[in-house]
């Protein structure tokens, strides 16, 4: 069984400060491992992906996020806030192990992030 | 627009009623995903199609939820006799061929269920 875990429910962080939001994943075989973003009365938004290679992948508005196999974490980074960051993030999981459905995404319970001016 | 597309966007009915979701994919796509999202969680797997073969479902798709895709476009999600349960949003998501976007999901608007 594959599951995320987000343990902030809330992260707040003044505008221009780094930010960072936690995550941290269980899998069977090698994970491939998501940042989707939810702002109000939208859709989820795609923000990036680690499948493999460098551990250190760069996504959309700036975002960020370092793939750490030993402590199975994948924590979404963004070196200088602004307030229109403001939004609920998700991350998510899927294991490569056989019989794995290609969009079966197992996600965590969403961290809000909250920039103040 | 040509991003994936569900309908209605809300829907109100009692309890005991049948309600019935439309999702439009992007149009070459060919994979299709139904997820629930209830309020402080994230989104939940529901069911899946490659074109129009329902390939997974998941055990919360209980035997009054049924989905189809029947000519590998577009997709409905009805749920029969509603429960108080069942109010969630309803995610579609679609997805190109394998090898291309390496497992991204595009994700529509949603659809909101309230049952009285």
């Amino acid at each position: 069984a594959q599951s995320v875990a987000q343990p902030e429910d809330q992260v707040n962080v003044a505008e221009g400060n780094p930010l960072t939001v936690k995550c941290t994943y269980s899998v069977s075989g090698n994970p491939y491992l998501f940042w989707y973003v939810q702002y109000p009365n939208r859709g989820l938004q795609f923000l990036l992906k680690y499948i493999t290679g460098d551990n250190l992948v760069k996504g959309s508005y700036g975002f960020e996020a370092e793939f750490n196999k030993s402590q199975t974490s994948f924590h979404l980074k963004k070196p200088s806030a602004l307030v229109s960051d403001s939004a609920l993030y998700f991350c998510a999981v899927r294991g490569n192990a056989g019989g794995t459905s290609y969009g079966k995404l197992t996600f965590g319970q969403g961290t809000i992030l909250t920039v103040h001016p | 627009d040509t991003g994936v597309s569900q309908d209605p966007r809300h829907k109100i009915t009692k309890r005991g009623q049948n309600v019935t979701f439309r999702c439009d994919p992007i149009s070459e796509h060919n994979r299709l995903y139904w997820y629930r999202q209830t309020l402080g969680q994230g989104p939940e797997f529901l069911t899946y199609f490659q074109n129009e073969a329902q390939l997974e479902k998941s055990r919360l798709l209980s035997d009054r939820f049924s989905a189809e895709r029947p000519k590998g476009s577009f997709s409905t999600l009805e749920i029969q006799r509603t429960e108080q349960g069942d109010s969630a949003m309803y995610l579609c998501a679609s997805s190109p061929p394998s090898g291309r976007a390496n497992g991204e999901l595009f994700f529509g608007e949603g659809s909101r269920l309230t049952v009285l």
